[in-house]
């Protein structure tokens, strides 16, 4: 059974402080991998999509990675606007079906 | 800009009282998704459209229900909530292919008394 496990549940950072987030998962014939940011009360907000190992995505201060079985989301000196739930989800080669992870809610304080 | 619109914003309903949420959409994208997010989890896909052709997850339960009467609007509707069912509801769009990103609304909450 696909499956998606995102770590930590909660991350709190200084602000400037780098740190990573981890993605997890277990798919028959990855299509995608697929970074989103959720902020409070919203939809969840595009960031990346990885389709094969090795490959890697950069976009201001975030940098996603891929392996075979997990996904990392850099983040380099964050500041407070960095502050939200990143979400992780998989596509397989079963079609649309989209599997996300439970998020990592990422605090960054001034 | 094109987007995902989702109406209303917040929803209160009964017990057992039916309840219908909306999606509509600017991008022209052929597929549209919809989820079930409660508080702290992951989103949950429920069903999705190819066009018009409906594809349904094995586990969701017989009370929802959708349409999708054209390309830009797209419906879900509880036939009886329950308690449990109580949660935001987030409408997505992608491209033809699986492997594209999803562009979300940002959803409806919906409290059931």
């Amino acid at each position: 059974e696909d499956q998606v496990t995102q770590s930590p549940e909660a991350l709190r950072l200084q602000e400037g402080e780098s740190s990573s987030l981890n993605c997890s998962y277990t798919v028959s014939g990855l299509r995608g991998l697929f970074w989103y940011r959720q902020d409070p009360g919203k939809g969840p907000e595009f960031l990346f999509t990885l389709y094969s190992a090795g490959e890697e995505k950069e976009k201001e201060r975030l940098k996603a990675t891929l392996t075979k079985k997990e996904s990392f989301l850099h983040i380099t000196a964050p500041k407070p606007e960095d502050s939200a739930t990143y979400l992780c989800a998989v596509q397989s080669a079963g079609g649309f079906k989209t599997i996300f992870g439970a998020g990592t809610r990422l605090f960054v304080k001034a | 800009d094109a987007m995902v619109i989702q109406n209303p914003r917040y929803q209160v309903t009964q017990f057992g009282k039916p309840v219908t949420l909306s999606c509509s959409q600017t991008l022209n994208h052929n597929v549209m998704y919809w989820y079930q997010q409660k508080s702290s989890q992951a989103p949950k896909l429920l069903f999705h459209y190819y066009d018009k052709d409906f594809n349904n997850e094995a586990d969701t339960p017989d009370n929802f229900q959708s349409r999708r009467p054209n390309t830009s609007f797209c419906f879900l509707d509880i036939r009886s909530p329950g308690l449990g069912d109580a949660a935001m509801y987030l409408c997505a769009t992608g491209g033809d292919r699986p492997n594209q990103p999803q562009h979300f609304g940002d959803g409806t909450r919906l409290s059931i008394l």
